[in-house]
This record gives structure tokens, C-alpha cells and sequence, in this order.
């Protein structure tokens, strides 16, 4: 498995307390990516970074923040929790390289439970 | 914005039976990717389609790209339990201002094997 962490792997949090969760990297993957799963819609991208400090908005970035100081850490800050925000919460780091598939290595995931 | 569905959503199998997931884009795709999940685990990378019409094949299982480059197929032949979990397709879309071809995942179908 590629080196990437997520932290905290669970959490319970309460409706309006803001969360950050981290997504740490030691393969030195120019691209990191925030998705959201939940049941019946798949996998659906938050927000993705093409580099230090430069990100853009996926597809359901309402509500989500990220922030990326270095290459090896990406952080994704829900501002204000909401009930909606409930779902497992994967990182993934690709490459671009000529000789690969440009595939996505996916993290272990957290949990995230917002009451 | 570009959807990517998958059918069926579940499928329940016996082991030795074959199995076939079908995915749809709503839009022209440069290639597809297939992932599979396993329970409680994080999507891993299987396998991409690049030109139209084109066939791959590992062990068991059957990887087809549409004429159209619209829709593709997996398929899997005897079903084993190990073949349990839920098989996602994602097709990359085109080039945003930044360059960068983000993955859309299909919904994904749930494949469950019984001995």
C-alpha cells in the first residue's frame, strides 16, 4: 500500500464544532484529493490540490475547507459541522508520470459521525 | 456536470456464477478506471481503458471500453469469495484551466458472494 495516513481514523463531533481532518503522505505525490462516500452516490471529490497552496473545489465543496503548508500533508476543515456531514472521508494522492496509469492511491479513511 | 452511473447497485451471487457490472457516462470519456473496494477497506486502483473498443483482461475478470468511449463493463467469470466487495468506475474528465483530469466515480456495485 502506498504511504498515506488519515487522522483521526474515527471521530464523533457535535452540530456547529468545526473538525479538521489530516491526510499525510510520504510518497512525494504532486496531487492530493479529498472524497466523501456515502451509500448510493460513490465516491464524490471534495476539494483536490495541484500542488503547495494551490487547491480547487470538487464537486460538493460547500461547507469544506482545505489547506495544503506541504507536499506531504492536506488538510480538509469542515467549518461547521452539520448532520449532512456524517460519512467516511477517504484521501488520495496520484501522480503524473508517462510510464503509469496516473492511478489514485486511497488512504485508510475516517469515519466521521456529527450529532 | 458529468455523471457517472453504475447498475446494477448490488448484486448477490453464488460462488461459481458470473457477474457483470455495466457503467454509463453522461459525457464523452478519455479513459476509465476501475477500483475495488472491500468491506471496511479504501478503494484500490484494478485497471484503466484508454482506446475505444478496447478489451483487457486479468485472471477472471473482463474489462471492456465502449465504442463511444461512453460506457464500459466488468466482468467477472466463476465468482469466488474472495471477489466480494464493491467495484467502482471512475472516468477522468477533460482538462480543466489548471490542465488537470479529475476522476469522476460511478456509483459503484455492491457484489456479494455466497459459498
Amino acid at each position: 500500500d502506498a504511504g498515506i495516513t488519515q487522522s483521526p481514523r474515527h471521530k464523533v463531533t457535535e452540530t456547529g464544532t468545526p473538525v479538521t481532518l489530516r491526510c499525510h503522505q510520504t510518497e512525494n505525490h504532486r496531487y492530493m484529493y479529498w472524497y466523501r462516500q456515502d451509500p448510493g452516490h460513490g465516491l464524490r471529490l471534495i476539494h483536490y490540490s495541484y500542488g503547495v497552496k494551490d487547491t480547487d473545489k470538487g464537486e460538493v465543496s460547500d461547507g469544506y475547507s482545505v489547506s495544503r503548508s506541504k507536499t506531504e500533508d492536506f488538510l480538509l476543515t469542515l467549518e461547521s459541522a452539520t448532520s449532512s456531514q456524517t460519512s467516511v472521508y477517504f484521501c488520495a494522492i496520484s501522480e503524473l508520470r508517462i510510464s503509469s496509469y496516473n492511478e489514485q492511491f486511497f488512504g485508510p479513511g475516517t469515519r466521521l459521525t456529527v450529532l | 456536470g458529468q455523471q457517472v452511473m453504475q447498475i446494477p447497485q448490488y448484486q448477490h451471487v453464488q460462488e461459481g456464477e458470473d457477474f457483470t457490472t455495466y457503467c454509463n457516462s453522461s459525457t464523452t470519456l478519455s479513459n476509465i478506471q476501475w477500483y475495488k473496494q472491500r468491506p471496511g477497506g479504501h478503494p484500490v486502483f484494478l485497471i484503466q481503458l484508454v482506446k475505444s473498443g478496447e478489451v483487457k483482461k486479468q485472471k477472471r475478470l473482463t474489462f471492456q471500453f465502449g465504442e463511444a468511449k461512453k460506457n464500459s463493463s466488468l466482468h467477472i467469470t466463476a465468482t469466488q469469495t474472495t471477489d466480494v466487495g464493491t467495484y467502482f468506475c471512475a472516468g477522468k474528465t477533460p482538462p480543466g484551466n489548471t490542465g488537470f483530469q479529475k476522476l469522476v466515480f460511478g456509483t459503484g456495485t455492491r457484489l456479494l458472494v455466497s459459498p
